[in-house]
């Protein structure tokens, strides 16, 4: 089953935070964050495994709380260059990824 | 390093054809995904394979679509007889392993059009 994710699109000032959630009706073992640029491949920003941990990159940051089975991706001081499409990829029997949430960053 | 190789980049072709797209994941990577991005329904894993072996083709949409791993460098998938709903942006990702926080990487991906 998909999961789903929130919102479906977000317009930002250069130097705003956003919140991306992602959330699963099953167990998963681990959720999986990744950024698409129109017309390009899905690029991988980081995973999180059941265990409720968190992590960060840069400015970018997740979080997977394995009790709700929901995970959120905070982006802090966004930049131009994070603009794109953000999914969120659940791993449990197979890999399912969200609709996708449009991130536009403006100066 | 080279990342995942995929062709043709651009493919089209008029319905009823026959298309293979090509894949080549990274050597050393033991899980090939293929799957499939469209507006409308987002980006659906098709089938992957473990070790050369298909693992789960649930998201394989109907008999005309069929995917082959003959070696651990290469992976195809076929699509025979074309139709024009088949239009999509085609991806194949490799990885070192799952539920293990092993990212996939992805091919820059087969826009494929059918007339």
């Amino acid at each position: 089953q998909q999961p789903v994710q929130s919102p479906q699109a977000v317009i930002l000032r250069e130097g705003e935070d956003a919140v991306i959630n992602c959330s699963s009706s099953k167990a998963l073992y681990s959720v999986h964050w990744y950024r698409q640029k129109h017309g390009e491949a899905p690029i991988f920003l980081m995973i999180l495994l059941k265990g409720g941990e968190q992590k960060g990159h840069d400015k970018i940051s997740a979080s997977f709380n394995e009790k709700k089975q929901q995970s959120s991706l905070y982006l802090t001081a966004s930049q131009l260059s994070y603009s794109g499409t953000y999914f969120c990829g659940t791993e449990r029997d197979d890999m399912r990824f969200g609709a996708g949430t449009r991130l536009t960053v403006k100066p | 390093d080279a990342g995942v190789i995929q062709s043709p980049r651009h493919e089209v072709t008029e319905m009823g054809q026959e298309v293979t797209l090509r894949c080549k994941p990274i050597s050393g990577h033991d899980y090939l995904f293929w799957y499939r991005q469209t507006m409308m329904r987002g980006l659906e894993l098709l089938i992957y394979f473990n070790n050369n072996v298909p693992i789960d083709d649930s998201g394989m949409p109907e008999d005309r679509f069929s995917a082959k791993m003959p070696n651990a460098s290469f992976s195809t998938l076929k699509i025979q007889p074309s139709e024009p709903r088949d239009s999509a942006v085609y991806f194949c990702a490799s990885s070192g392993g799952r539920g293990l926080g092993q990212p996939q990487h992805f091919g820059d991906g087969t826009r494929l059009s059918i007339l």
